[in-house]
């Protein structure tokens, strides 16, 4: 059972444009979100979390927002440069309270010059 | 470097055979998971230690795989009769603490790849 889920394997968009990438989610019991990207041949990187009591954070031209009755977040990247093309992973904690993360099965994004 | 470091970057072998995949995480973390990441998927959590404790490890996926933090530090995650399935990339990941509401470091990962 997939608690977290992408559902769009990939996502292209114009330099300068937003991208918008989204996440859902099947536990409304979830505390929090993070957003991680990954290069190929590199490790995720941490980008952008969300604590379930807020709808919304920003952090230069990353937001993430949070609707929690849709059980769905969404990452929008504005403007979208080039150097934004990588996967991107939506996350949630798992069970036990050990830290450990459930992850989405990534949207590769692709920002054209 | 002072991030995640994971032994051998490439790993091929064949049918049968016994890995061994190492990772030394950040200096002071104290919480490592691993990770196993197949082609057009997420991260898939295998095992996470506190100290030298396997403190959780449903998602091993079988008794081939077994994974040691001895000296609370460096893992190895280990895999015995190694099968065609097992080929993916496995990362390691550490963090200050394990009940934390904060981000995971990765390291870049070992790509498994069983002939």
């Amino acid at each position: 059972d997939q608690q977290v889920k992408q559902n769009s394997p990939s996502l292209s968009v114009q330099e300068g444009r937003i991208s918008i990438l989204n996440c859902d989610y099947t536990n409304s019991m979830f505390d929090y979100f993070l957003w991680y990207k990954k290069y190929p041949a590199e490790g995720p990187t941490f980008l952008i979390s969300i604590s379930s009591i807020k709808d919304k954070n920003e952090d230069g031209r990353f937001t993430v927002f949070l609707n929690k009755s849709a059980k769905h977040l969404s990452l929008h990247i504005v403007p979208s440069q080039p150097g934004d093309s990588a996967v991107y992973f939506c996350a949630a904690p798992g069970s036990g309270n050990t830290g450990k993360l459930i992850f989405g099965q990534g949207t590769t994004l692709q920002v054209k010059p | 470097g002072a991030g995640v470091s994971q032994t051998p970057s490439n790993k091929v072998t064949e049918k049968g055979k016994y890995v061994e995949l190492r990772c030394d995480p950040i200096s002071g973390h104290t919480a490592l998971y691993w990770y196993r990441q197949s082609l057009g998927q997420g991260p898939e959590f295998l095992i996470y230690f506190q100290g030298t404790g396997a403190a959780d490890d449903s998602g091993l996926p079988n008794d081939r795989f077994f994974a040691v933090r001895p000296e609370g530090s460096v893992s190895t995650l280990k895999i015995q009769r190694t099968e065609r399935g097992d080929s993916a990339v496995y990362l390691c990941a550490s963090s200050p603490g394990g009940s934390n509401t904060g981000e995971l470091f990765f390291g870049e990962g070992s790509r498994l790849t069983v002939l």
